[in-house]
């Protein structure tokens, strides 16, 4: 059962213009968001995160914004650039600690 | 500064035989993690470990799927009898400072490939 589900397997965007992933959730208990970027055969890397308290939260080029009644959330990145391609990943969990639950991942391709 | 470190980096086996992989986490992290990726998947929830506390073992898939952490410290993943569905990457991750359990973040290894032909 995907509990959290990416359906953009891929996104290609030029460069100095804004990408926007998208990630849907169905548990309602989760109260956590983060989004891990994951480079060709390294581990997901940690970029930002949202509780369910805040409706958006920002960090640089980076923006999440999370609509809990549509159990919704997505990552804005703006301006994109070439070293933002990527596999990024939504994931969720109950509380501050324990599992994270994934989706499958969008490709981000950042083209010149 | 270290992080979290897992070897072996590939792995090649074949269907029936058991392996083992490692996981050092990162020193004084409490928290330790298996997740797996398959091929075009998302990362799947294996064990968790938290201090001297029950492991959360929700997620392992078989009985064939065992870890154990010793002195709280290195992890090793064990799965018995191999199986080719069992191909993936495995991932390790820790966490520990109070500013991760703020945010529920984990810190993840390079992960090891297995290959069960």
């Amino acid at each position: 059962d995907q509990q959290v589900k990416q359906n953009s397997p891929s996104l290609s965007v030029q460069e100095g213009r804004i990408s926007i992933l998208n990630c849907d959730y169905t548990n309602s208990m989760f109260d956590y968001f983060l989004w891990y970027k994951k480079y060709p055969a390294e581990g997901p890397t940690f970029l930002i995160s949202i509780s369910s308290i805040k409706d958006k939260n920002e960090d640089g080029r980076f923006t999440v914004f999370l609509n809990k009644s549509a159990k919704h959330l997505s990552l804005h990145i703006v301006p994109s650039q070439p070293g933002d391609s990527a596999v990024y990943f939504c994931a969720a969990s109950a509380n501050s600690w324990g599992k994270l639950q994934f989706g499958a991942g969008t490709q981000v391709v950042v083209t010149p | 500064g270290a992080g979290v470190s897992q070897s072996p980096s590939n792995k090649v086996t074949e269907k029936g035989k058991d392996v083992e992989l490692r996981c050092d986490p990162i020193s004084g992290h409490t928290a330790l993690y298996w997740y797996r990726q398959s091929l075009g998947q998302g990362l799947e929830f294996l064990i968790y470990f938290q201090g001297n506390s029950a492991p959360d073992k929700s997620g392992l898939p078989s009985d064939r799927f065992s870890a154990e952490r010793t002195g709280g410290s290195v992890s090793t993943l064990t799965i018995q009898r191999t199986q080719q569905e069992d191909s993936a990457v495995y991932l390790c991750a820790s966490s520990g400072k109070e500013r991760d359990y703020l945010r529920n973040e984990q810190f993840f290894g390079p992960g090891t490939r297995l290959t069960v032909l």
